[in-house]
């Protein structure tokens, strides 16, 4: 494997349903992100970790629960979610340097569909 | 609140045709400019960083620029191939959050 990786690539799940999206970088970076990516909106940050450790939440609510167990590994728990949760959701990773400005990597996504 | 703003939101050429996509930004404190390209059904693929005002980046047919208020994504010659949605985003200072524009999604015709 290369590069960033999702698993599952799509997802239909109920409002009362549990599941979980899985993510993998394989590029050696120290830094994971949760976008979310909707019809007719911009991409939007949910969550940042550097060296595993969460630096971002932005206001993501709480039936959103990201987890990272390592540098290479992020997960994205999803509990009772609404219809509007709907989206592509993407992983993106990077190399964080002291003050060096790097481009992050995105991996190819998971639709999730909630009815 | 960082704002960034793409226009036109669509754009149809035909092959060869030449054109600019706008990214308009408000940031306070640029650390840095991102344009990704992104096919449907994928996630952004990284194209250029840009730093500061007057920069300038090329990558076959896509030339990227930056002033202080917005940068410009020129596609010279377009192919078929060069169809997809082109994404501007921005980071301010002291972070690595990137703040991403709508897209411009762009169909080139044979």
């Amino acid at each position: 494997e290369t590069g960033v990786t999702q698993t599952p690539r799509h997802l239909v799940m109920g409002m009362t349903n549990k599941k979980s999206l899985k993510c993998e970088q394989h590029l050696g970076h120290n830094a994971m992100y949760w976008y979310k990516q909707s019809a007719k909106k911009p991409l939007e940050l949910m969550f940042v970790y550097n060296f595993k450790e969460q630096t971002e939440n932005n206001s993501v609510p709480s039936r959103f629960s990201p987890e990272c167990p390592n540098s290479s590994h992020l997960f994205l728990h999803l509990h009772t979610l609404q219809p509007e949760d709907s989206a592509l959701y993407l992983c993106a990773s990077s190399q964080v340097r002291g003050t060096g400005l790097n481009e992050q990597y995105f991996g190819p996504g998971t639709r999730l569909t909630v009815t | 609140e960082d704002q960034v703003t793409q226009s036109p939101e669509a754009l149809r050429l035909q092959e060869g045709e030449s054109s600019s996509l706008n990214c308009s930004y408000t940031v306070s404190g640029l650390r840095g400019l991102f344009w990704y390209r992104q096919d449907p059904g994928k996630g952004p693929e990284f194209l250029f960083t840009l730093y500061s005002a007057g920069e300038e980046k090329e990558k076959e047919r896509l030339k990227a620029t930056l002033t202080k208020k917005e940068s410009f994504l020129h596609i010279t010659a377009p192919k078929p191939e060069d169809s997809a949605t082109y994404l501007c985003a921005v980071v301010r200072r002291a972070g690595n959050k990137l703040t991403f524009g709508g897209g411009t999604r762009v169909l080139v015709k044979p």
